[in-house]
């Protein structure tokens, strides 16, 4: 199973363009990648998934380089709001349905 | 439609116990899951389902028990809680083919004494 790997913690501010990079070395050919995000009490709520190269929708971008290995999570213009842990995960997606969360990362925006 | 619903939100139990956890999902999802959270931690894995009659574990799924009987819901039982079982439970849904976004349910809180 492929485990990821993400900062503890960033620190930002509001307006501010943030970047969260995950490394993921042992991605298989038919994962996707994919990140979550979530606030204190509730569930993980799915933001974003791609395959390759970049995927961009209504709230954030995912850029995966070619050899997968990594994938950066961007949130353009940052709000308190978006206080919260974000998951980076492979998603596998033939046979099994398992997934890995690692510990994500705590994104603190600030005044 | 109600997503996944979870209950009860809130419980307490004493060492030796058991309960069920409910979870149900209205979207006709093949894939469940139930998750355990703890303080400062990621979501560790317990059991799945890709079907209704089909279970496997996860990571951590000692101490549980899970059944499928429908699609709609795949409830988690606790055969003889210990206090390490204090955790926030989640449930979560998907699709068995593409997107594979999974949605999850607000979670439960046990807690035992």
């Amino acid at each position: 199973l492929a485990k990821t790997t993400q900062p503890i913690s960033m620190d930002s501010y509001e307006g501010q363009e943030v970047n969260i990079t995950c490394s993921h070395n042992n991605i298989a050919t038919n994962d996707y990648i994919t990140w979550y995000q979530q606030f204190p009490s509730q569930g993980p709520r799915f933001i974003i998934q791609g395959y390759k190269t970049k995927v961009t929708n209504e709230v954030a971008s995912l850029f995966i380089p070619a050899d997968r290995k990594s994938s950066t999570l961007s949130l353009p213009r940052v709000s308190l709001s978006d206080t919260a842990v974000y998951y980076c995960l492979v998603a596998f997606t033939s046979g099994t349905y398992k997934y890995i969360f690692g510990t994500g990362t705590r994104l603190k925006v600030l005044a | 439609n109600a997503g996944v619903t979870q209950t009860p939100k809130f419980q307490v139990l004493k060492t030796g116990q058991s309960m069920t956890l409910q979870c149900a999902q209205d979207m006709n999802h093949e894939y469940m899951s139930w998750y355990r959270q703890d303080p400062g931690m990621g979501l560790r894995l317990i059991h799945y389902s890709v079907g209704a009659g089909i279970t496997d574990q996860g990571e951590v799924p000692n101490g549980y028990n899970v059944s499928r009987s429908t699609t709609e819901d795949f409830p988690l039982r606790l055969l003889s809680a210990a206090p390490s079982q204090t955790s926030v439970y989640f449930c979560a849904s998907r699709t068995r083919d593409g997107p594979y976004e999974q949605y999850f349910g607000p979670g439960t809180r046990l807690t035992v004494t």
